[in-house]
């Protein structure tokens, strides 16, 4: 099974701050690579997909790169709403795997 | 617009067999490429995609529950069944359906609200 990390595993920032998460797969996945955010309460929202493409209607403060076993997950400006937890989550295999989670909240 | 909503009991007992109905719209899961994910999330803690079914019937299961998992298109061709057999208090969750996007990207692009369902005596 292809395990996912991600880290940090909670983070603090200001607003306007740049806030970046890494996410690493313990095999090459390519860039089947997917980014979600989650309020509480709430279902998770795909924000990235591919590794570095955005979803429609996500605002392009949101970014993500990444191939094989190493991806990054960036918020240029941080904003009052993007307040959440993220989750990567590959499909490599044909079961999708969600990494264990970065809580953001404000400092 | 897709949408999909989540339906079953809010309790179940120990041992016993666990049912959610995912009802959804605005896709047809007969369509090539479609398919429909079942997803839990333990309070706390991070999602864990249980299974999928596709447009052509074919499954799958996460390995570690594959033993205890079934899942089946329902009798409306809305809708979509799953099964979990053997419910224990760890399997406390939020059930979550989902679309699963086959291009571009496959992903998980439309969720249901959720349901949760606690195991308890």
């Amino acid at each position: 099974d292809i395990q996912m990390t991600q880290s940090p595993s909670s983070l603090s920032a200001s607003v306007g701050d740049r806030v970046t998460i890494t996410c690493q797969a313990s095999q090459d996945i390519s860039n089947y690579l997917n980014w979600y955010q989650q309020k509480p309460g709430k279902a998770p929202r795909l924000l990235i997909y591919d590794a570095s493409n955005l979803e429609t209607g996500v605002p392009s403060r949101f970014s993500g790169s990444g191939s094989g076993t190493h991806f990054t997950f960036t918020i240029s400006s941080l904003q009052p709403e993007d307040i959440a937890t993220y989750y990567c989550q590959q499909y490599h295999n044909l079961l999708f795997t969600f990494g264990p989670g970065t809580k953001v909240d404000f400092k | 617009q897709i949408t999909l909503q989540e339906s079953g009991p809010t309790l179940v007992k120990p041992t016993q067999t666990l049912t959610l109905t995912c009802t959804f719209s605005g896709f047809s899961l007969s369509t090539s490429g479609e398919g429909v994910a079942w997803i839990r999330q333990p309070p706390g803690k991070a999602p864990e995609c249980l299974g999928l079914i596709y447009w052509d019937d074919d499954k799958t299961y996460s390995p570690s529950l594959k033993n205890r998992l079934t899942i089946t298109k329902g009798t409306s061709k809305d809708q979509v069944v799953l099964t979990m057999t053997s419910m224990d208090p760890v399997d406390t969750a939020t059930y979550f359906c989902a679309h699963r996007r086959g291009w571009p990207g496959r992903s998980f692009d439309y969720w249901g609200q959720g349901a949760l369902v606690t195991v308890s005596s």
